[in-house]
Formats: structure tokens, C-alpha cells, sequence
């Protein structure tokens, strides 16, 4: 069964800090995404990368930064934490002829 | 530019009867469909797929249709049962390595 497990279910951040959320799969998977989720927008793609040191912009990729240096991990770095950055964040990856898979989700909160 | 339209935001259903879920896209690239069901402070879990050279993907109470010429998807599940309440994500892509588009999900609430 495959497992996407990210770091954190609930972090509280302040205005201005740099965040980490960590995503770790354990199935070998080339392609890994993170999207954030809120209310009334459904599901949208900040950054995904389809191999280690590899990296493309989704379509709301300001404000973001990621770093995949092993194939498992997936990094999603937040330079500077703004409230409108408030929100679900998921992790998601999928190999050769599989569905996206996602994590649990982090619920972040910016003060 | 919304590539992946779910128009209805909210359904309820009785339980027993059947739930049908619609999706529309516009992006004719679309090759691969996906529905997601996901439950409160948790990830969306993957329910059913159907590629572009089937119409209709049966798994259990869950079947999806494809309409190439209208592009647009529906998901059926019947029986409905409470524990399906939950917010249904239907998705889409090309093929190749191109990431899933999401429509913006329906939040289905099967009443007992």
C-alpha cells in the first residue's frame, strides 16, 4: 500500500518565518506534487517534480520554494510566511500507471 | 481558465438512492479521469478512474461515464450510503507526464 506521509497534520506559523513542510513517499515514485486546498478553489498545483533535483512551477507557485535532493522526499518551503498563506497543503505522488496518491495534509495557519 | 468544472458546490441525497456527481472540461487533450472522495482534516483518497477509449468504469457501488463529445464525466454510486458524505474532486490530464487538473469538488451529504 503506498504511503505518503507528510511531516506535520497542524503548524502555526508567524508573519515572515521561512516554513518547511516535508513529504516522504515509500514507493519509489518519480513524480511528486504539492497543492494547497481552500474553500470554493478545490485543488491547486503549487510545484511538482518528476525526478530528484527536478522542479516545475504549478500554477501558484509565488511566495513558494521546493527541493527534491532524494527521490522519496519532496520539500515545500515557504520563504516568507504571509496569512494569505493560511490554508491545506497535500502532498501527492504517483508512479508508472498509478493514480495520484496523497498525504494527509498539513494544516497551516499564519498569524 | 477553469479546465475541470464541477458546477454543482453541494448535494444531498437520501440513503439508498443514487448520487450522481457531474464534471465537465473543456481542455480536449484530457486522456485520464479521476475521482477523489475526500473526508474533513484528511487527503483525498482515489475512488475510480476511466480512460478516454472507455465510456463507463464500474468498481462495486461506484461507476463513472464519459461522454467524449459533451467532455464531460459523471459519477454514479448506488446505493448511497451516509458514510459516502464527503467532498468529491473529479480530475483530469493528458497524457505523458503532465500533472492532474482539479475541478473545485461538490460536497455530497447522503441524509439516513
Amino acid at each position: 500500500d503506498v504511503k505518503v506521509t507528510q511531516s506535520s497534520r497542524y503548524l502555526v506559523k508567524r508573519t515572515g518565518e521561512k516554513v518547511f513542510l516535508e513529504c516522504v513517499q515509500d514507493m519509489d515514485h518519480e513524480n511528486m506534487f504539492w497543492y494547497r486546498q481552500d474553500p470554493g478553489l478545490g485543488l491547486r498545483l503549487i510545484y511538482f517534480s518528476y525526478d530528484v533535483k527536478m522542479k516545475e512551477k504549478g500554477d501558484i507557485p509565488e511566495g513558494y520554494s521546493v527541493s527534491r535532493e532524494k527521490k522519496e522526499r519532496f520539500s515545500l518551503i515557504l520563504e516568507s510566511a504571509s496569512t494569505n498563506q493560511t490554508s491545506m497543503y497535500l502532498c501527492a505522488s504517483y508512479g508508472y500507471n498509478s493514480p495520484l496518491h496523497f498525504g494527509n495534509g498539513t494544516r497551516l495557519t499564519v498569524t | 481558465d477553469q479546465q475541470v468544472k464541477q458546477n454543482s458546490p453541494s448535494l444531498s441525497v437520501q440513503e439508498g438512492r443514487i448520487s450522481i456527481l457531474n464534471c465537465d472540461y473543456t481542455n480536449s487533450m484530457f486522456d485520464y479521469f479521476l475521482w477523489y472522495k475526500k473526508y474533513p482534516a484528511e487527503g483525498p483518497t482515489f475512488l475510480i478512474s476511466i480512460s478516454s477509449i472507455k465510456d463507463k468504469n464500474e468498481d462495486g457501488r461506484f461507476t463513472v461515464f464519459l461522454n467524449k463529445s459533451a467532455k464531460h464525466l459523471s459519477l454514479h454510486i448506488v446505493p448511497s450510503q451516509p458514510g459516502d458524505s464527503a467532498v468529491y474532486f473529479c480530475a483530469a490530464r493528458s497524457s505523458g507526464n503532465t500533472p492532474l487538473v482539479f475541478g473545485k469538488g461538490t460536497r455530497l451529504s447522503v441524509i439516513a
